[in-house]
């Protein structure tokens, strides 16, 4: 099946750091792909939809100067967040759909970021 | 708006119960539906899914029916393993330009006892 890979799976950062977190779909092209954050618990919350060569729309509430977004490639997107700050502390999420095929999405195994 | 409710957990079972995860929806226009399984320290993995009303998804023993009627999609399993024990989500999907945006319930977490 289709995969999709999260680098770095966790990452400690301190308070007023950026820090970058790298999707990649491995064995397809994806021209969209979703950002999600999942608190401890809890569901997942969408933060943006990420689409290749152009701007990433964001949720309402999210913001966008705080969490980057770059979909450079058909098999990358980025999510930088800048300036982190403990509250960011969380286990981030992307998925990503098989061009055609808009009703599968396939996640990566997340990362998770604590800040210190 | 579009959103998914689903049974509050934790569920815990014995080995071989009979399993049944309530879900229902509410949405505009015709979404698909979903469950999503989080098994513990992996990435969500889409467990199955009904595309219209009155279909029937199933995998791995599960098995859940696009009820428009009651806008439902209870999630059922007949005999339970330890090996099931997860996090269940219930989704549904809405189209947003080429793709689908999805949206999720806020899981049941689920341990089965041996």
């Amino acid at each position: 099946g289709a995969v999709v890979s999260q680098h770095p799976s966790w990452v400690i950062c301190k308070s007023g750091t950026s820090v970058k977190i790298e999707c990649r779909s491995l064995d397809f092209q994806a021209t969209t792909m979703f950002w999600y954050r999942q608190f401890p618990k809890q569901s997942l919350m969408l933060m943006a939809t990420s689409n290749e060569g152009s701007k990433a729309t964001y949720e309402q509430g999210v913001e966008k100067d705080k969490f980057l977004i770059n979909h450079a490639s058909l098999t990358l997107s980025t999510l930088t967040v800048t300036s982190a700050h403990p509250e960011d502390s969380s286990f981030y999420i992307c998925s990503a759909f098989i061009a055609g095929l808009t009703d599968t999405q396939y996640f990566g195994p997340g990362t998770r970021l604590t800040v210190l | 708006g579009n959103s998914v409710t689903q049974m509050e957990g934790p569920v815990t079972l014995s080995e071989e119960a009979f399993l049944t995860i309530n879900c229902t929806y509410t949405a505009t226009g015709y979404p698909s539906l979903f469950w999503y399984v989080q098994y513990p320290g992996e990435g969500l993995q889409l467990l199955l899914k009904a595309t219209k009303a009155d279909d029937k998804g199933s995998n791995k023993g599960f098995e859940a029916t696009y009820r428009k009627e009651t806008t439902s999609f209870h999630l059922e399993k007949g005999s339970v393993q330890v090996s099931d024990s997860a996090v269940y989500f219930c989704a549904l999907s809405v189209q947003y330009s080429s793709a689908s945006k999805i949206i999720f319930g806020s899981g049941t977490r689920l341990s089965i006892r041996p």
